[in-house]
């Protein structure tokens, strides 16, 4: 059973430009989260989906982010116009949702650099 | 608001001893899920040891144990006979479920083991 995989591993993108950071889950997990990790920080929650539906949403910046978790495919974490500040180490993780306080299982992250 | 606390940025041990990672929190709710998260340069977050808040026993995973302080809301790592390879990042978070699984973590304790 392959763990979460996230890809791609290193992402430079210039201001101004799209990123699209894409996350498998395990297989038969149903539940997906984004974190970010800022340097020297610690992981900070962005949102929470299951498939084809947000959850919470509650991390997430109001403007220039987005997720989905489509029916067929990874979990996408998509940011429009990155700006410097933009720059981390984005984390995904999933559980398979059933029983109270199940795991997550993190994958290893995509390091996002904008210059 | 729900927040996890870890008051040592740096911790150093020599190999074979023991050292203690502190972790406090604070949430209102009663029943909840802690854990030690090791996070080594390859960024990959690794489960160290969980915590059902509802059990008084302390859990331990070989080298690594707890001590669990839930009037205190305390959660601290103990690692016995340290080895070179425990060297990494060391994220205690807690997880509630208020209608989503969302870990809060705190901001890391980077510990190094010296030969």
């Amino acid at each position: 059973n392959a763990g979460v995989m996230q890809n791609p591993r290193h992402l430079v993108r210039r201001r101004g430009q799209e990123a699209r950071l894409r996350c498998s889950p395990m297989k038969g997990h149903s539940h997906v989260y984004w974190y970010r990790q800022l340097p020297e920080e610690g992981l900070k929650f962005m949102v929470y989906l299951q498939k084809e539906n947000i959850i919470d949403e509650s991390g997430m910046p109001k403007e220039r982010f987005s997720a989905e978790f489509p029916k067929e495919g990874p979990s996408i974490l998509r940011i429009q116009q990155v700006v410097r500040g933009d720059s981390a180490a984005y984390f995904c993780a999933s559980s398979p949702g059933t029983g109270y306080a199940t795991e997550a299982f993190f994958g290893q992250g995509t390091r996002l650099t904008v210059v | 608001a729900q927040t996890v606390t870890q008051s040592q940025p740096e911790m150093s041990v020599q190999e074979a001893e023991t050292v203690t990672l502190s972790c406090t929190y604070d949430t209102s709710e009663n029943n909840y899920y802690l854990f030690w998260y090791k996070q080594p340069p390859s960024r990959q977050m690794i489960l160290v040891i969980r915590q059902e808040a509802y059990k008084q026993q302390n859990a331990t995973e070989n080298r690594f144990s707890v001590n669990f302080q839930k009037a205190a809301k305390s959660f601290s790592l103990k690692i016995s006979d340290s080895q070179l390879g425990d060297t990494a990042m060391y994220f205690c978070a807690f997880m509630v479920f208020s209608g989503t699984y969302k870990y809060i973590f705190g901001t890391g304790t980077r510990l190094k083991v010296l030969a």
